[in-house]
């Protein structure tokens, strides 16, 4: 079964600080890797997707792959409460479905 | 979150109610998808369309009966449905089958007395 894991939370920063999100997928056979944003009653909002091994930086964001370990994670640098928010990870399949995890909720306290 | 939009935003029904719910994507894309998420759990695929023809139905109930009319349309039916199917419904669609990078409509909030 292809499962997707996430720590739910709640991970609780400072205003400034650095969130860090992490996530493992149970298929070798993944292509590739998201992160969502969900604020409190609203659709998920693509933030990050990375491809190849290593890291990824948007801005704030980082995204960081490792398939031998099968763990992508997300950095948010100088966290702000505007951030605050669920982060879903999600996986792309061979078969070209995505899944998705549960989602760490993100408090960042000013 | 007006590139997908979807009505209504709210619906309470009856277990012995019709139903439907529709999502329209403004951004040109070839792939339409239904997601059902409920508190605490992962969002679950419900149906994948592309092209206007279904390419994954992940073994949904048939009280949910989804239709795609065109690429830029997307319908849920819904018929004698269950307290349990009550959840947010997400909209979304992607360039392709298959792409990752998927936009959402705002979904619906679907309560079933």
């Amino acid at each position: 079964q292809k499962e997707v894991e996430q720590n739910s939370g709640p991970l609780s920063v400072p205003e400034g600080a650095i969130a860090s999100l992490n996530c493992t997928y149970s298929d070798r056979g993944s292509q590739s890797f998201f992160w969502y944003r969900q604020y409190s009653g609203k659709s998920p909002e693509l933030i990050m997707s990375i491809y190849s091994n290593g890291d990824k930086e948007d801005g704030r964001f980082t995204a960081q792959l490792n398939k031998a370990s099968q763990y992508v994670s997300l950095l948010i640098r100088d966290s702000q409460p505007s951030d605050s928010a669920t982060y879903l990870c999600a996986v792309n399949w061979n078969d070209y479905k995505l899944s998705f995890g549960a989602g760490t909720t993100v408090t960042v306290r000013a | 979150e007006t590139g997908v939009t979807q009505t209504p935003r709210h619906l309470v029904m009856g277990m012995t109610n019709k139903k439907s719910l529709k999502c329209e994507q403004h951004l040109g894309h070839n792939a339409m998808y239904w997601y059902k998420q409920s508190a605490k759990k992962p969002l679950e695929l419900m149906f994948v369309y592309n092209f206007k023809e279904q390419t994954e139905n992940n073994s949904v109930p048939s009280r949910f009966s989804p239709e795609c009319p065109n690429s830029s349309h997307l319908f849920l039916h819904l018929h004698t449905l269950q307290p349990e199917d009550s959840a947010l419904y997400l909209c979304a669609s992607s360039t392709e089958t298959g792409s990752g990078e998927q936009y959402f409509g705002p979904g619906t909030r679907l309560t079933v007395t």
